[in-house]
């Protein structure tokens, strides 16, 4: 497996609490990217980054935002959880095109639950 | 809007039949495809991508612009290909780089 590492594995809150979900690479791999798995919806893309402090919004970002200091690390935060934010969450990497490599690597996931 | 679709969300074949897995898309570009597959207790890899023409683990997907589909297909299902399977578009058009996947078709192989 290619080295990310998620965290929390497992995460409960309560509605209207702040989450941050961390994503960590060893792979120095330009993209980043947040994903959530729901069941009839496959994944759908949160946010992305293709550098450091280089973001973008993917297909369902509101009540999202993510933030990228370093090359290893890619923050996602919901800044006030509400139910439908309940989802099994997944980084994933990659070299990008410009590295001929298009091919994403994706972490364990994270299973969040909003009560 | 980049879009694919995958319209069976289970499919259910006998052990030795042959599986295939619908996957359209609607791409304004040269599209680049692949098939991401997930199996119980493990992560979400790629199986196979258009470009390399590979055959991995006996499945093959061929291309066609014509009908904008990209199915995925094996002669002969085996049990352990009971898994989660995505189709998936790279999308460079809009700068950076993302990668939008479908919803996904549940296999499930019976002895």
């Amino acid at each position: 497996d290619a080295g990310i590492t998620q965290s929390p594995r497992h995460k409960v809150t309560e509605t209207g609490t702040p989450v941050t979900l961390r994503c960590h690479q060893t792979e120095n791999h330009r993209y980043m990217y947040w994903y959530r798995q729901d069941p009839g919806h496959g994944l759908r893309l949160i946010h992305y980054s293709y550098g450091v402090k280089d973001t973008d919004k993917g297909e369902v970002s509101d009540g999202y935002s993510v933030s990228r200091s370093k090359t290893e690390d890619f923050l996602l935060t919901l800044e006030s959880a509400t139910s439908s934010q309940t989802s099994v969450y997944f980084c994933a990497i990659s070299p990008g095109p410009q590295s001929g490599n298009e091919k994403l690597f994706f972490g364990s996931g994270t299973q969040l639950s909003v009560l | 809007a980049q879009r694919v679709t995958q319209p069976e969300k289970l499919l259910s074949v006998f052990k030795g039949a042959p599986v295939e897995l619908k996957c359209n898309y609607s791409y304004s570009g040269s599209p680049e495809l692949f098939w991401y597959v997930q199996y119980s207790r493990q992560r979400l890899q790629l199986l196979l991508r258009h470009i390399s023409r590979e055959s991995i683990k006996g499945f093959t997907a061929d291309l066609n612009k014509g009908e904008t589909s990209f199915h995925l297909k094996k002669p002969f299902a085996q049990e352990e290909d009971s898994a989660m399977y995505y189709c998936a578009l790279s999308d460079s058009n809009t700068g950076g780089f993302k990668t939008i996947f479908g919803a996904g078709t549940r296999l499930f192989v019976k002895a």
